[in-house]
């Protein structure tokens, strides 16, 4: 079946430096990528999609492409301030069999200011 | 915009007690999703819907029930509340469940069973 497997947190970064968030997914035809974040004491809010291969999602200055010869989606921002510090979850939507949405386990980052 | 709207915020129950958890959106979307999320996990879908009548089971629905009579609301219902079922539930809705459409998700109920 379908999976979403992403890098376990946490990940503490200084503030203005660089972030990845690895994301892989394992899926049958071409399935639908997202990454959601979820603020403390808060449900999860879309933050970008990318709907086939090669796309790249963008939102909020973060990236993801969508890279079907390696089946990942990774998230990466050029310069992360204390205000990303939050929960981030990799998640897909197949299109063939089952249509439920798939979530990743959730890497939490923390910024320093 | 209200978007999805979960109530209560908080609970607490006592074992074996009963309640449900209220969930309505208003954005006209046929699928509706119940989840749980326990401390430092993932998500975990309960049960989900999509369309008024028609309800179908998540990974984990042992415990729990659902009803979807209106398109706008998905209550879930505890019958005997039970301390495994402490945890965080968000409600979702999304407009369909392919083509790149993303989850709206409520703020989440908080649930203690002591």
């Amino acid at each position: 079946g379908n999976s979403v497997t992403q890098m376990e947190g946490p990940v503490t970064l200084s503030e203005e430096a660089f972030l990845t968030i690895n994301c892989t997914y394992t899926a049958t035809g071409y399935p639908s990528l997202f990454w959601y974040v979820q603020y403390p004491g808060e449900g999860l809010q879309l933050l970008l999609k990318a709907t086939k291969a090669d796309d790249k999602g963008s939102n909020k200055g973060f990236e993801a492409t969508y890279r079907k010869e390696t089946t990942s989606f990774h998230l990466e921002k050029g310069s992360v301030q204390v205000s990303d510090s939050a929960v981030y979850f990799c998640a897909l939507t197949g299109n063939t069999g089952g249509f439920k949405t798939i979530f990743g386990a959730g890497t939490r980052l923390f910024v320093k200011a | 915009n209200a978007g999805v709207t979960q109530t209560p915020k908080f609970r607490i129950l006592k074992i074996g007690q009963s309640m449900t958890l209220q969930c309505t959106q208003d954005m006209n979307h046929n699928y509706m999703y119940w989840y749980r999320q326990d401390p430092g996990m993932g998500l975990k879908l309960i049960y989900y819907s999509v369309g008024a009548g028609i309800t179908d089971k998540g990974e984990v629905p042992n415990g729990y029930n659902v009803s979807r009579s209106t398109t706008e609301d998905f209550p879930l219902r505890l019958e005997l509340a039970a301390p495994s079922q402490t945890s965080v539930y968000f409600c979702a809705s999304s407009s369909d469940d392919r083509g790149g459409q993303p989850q709206h998700f409520g703020d989440g109920t908080r649930l203690s069973i002591l």
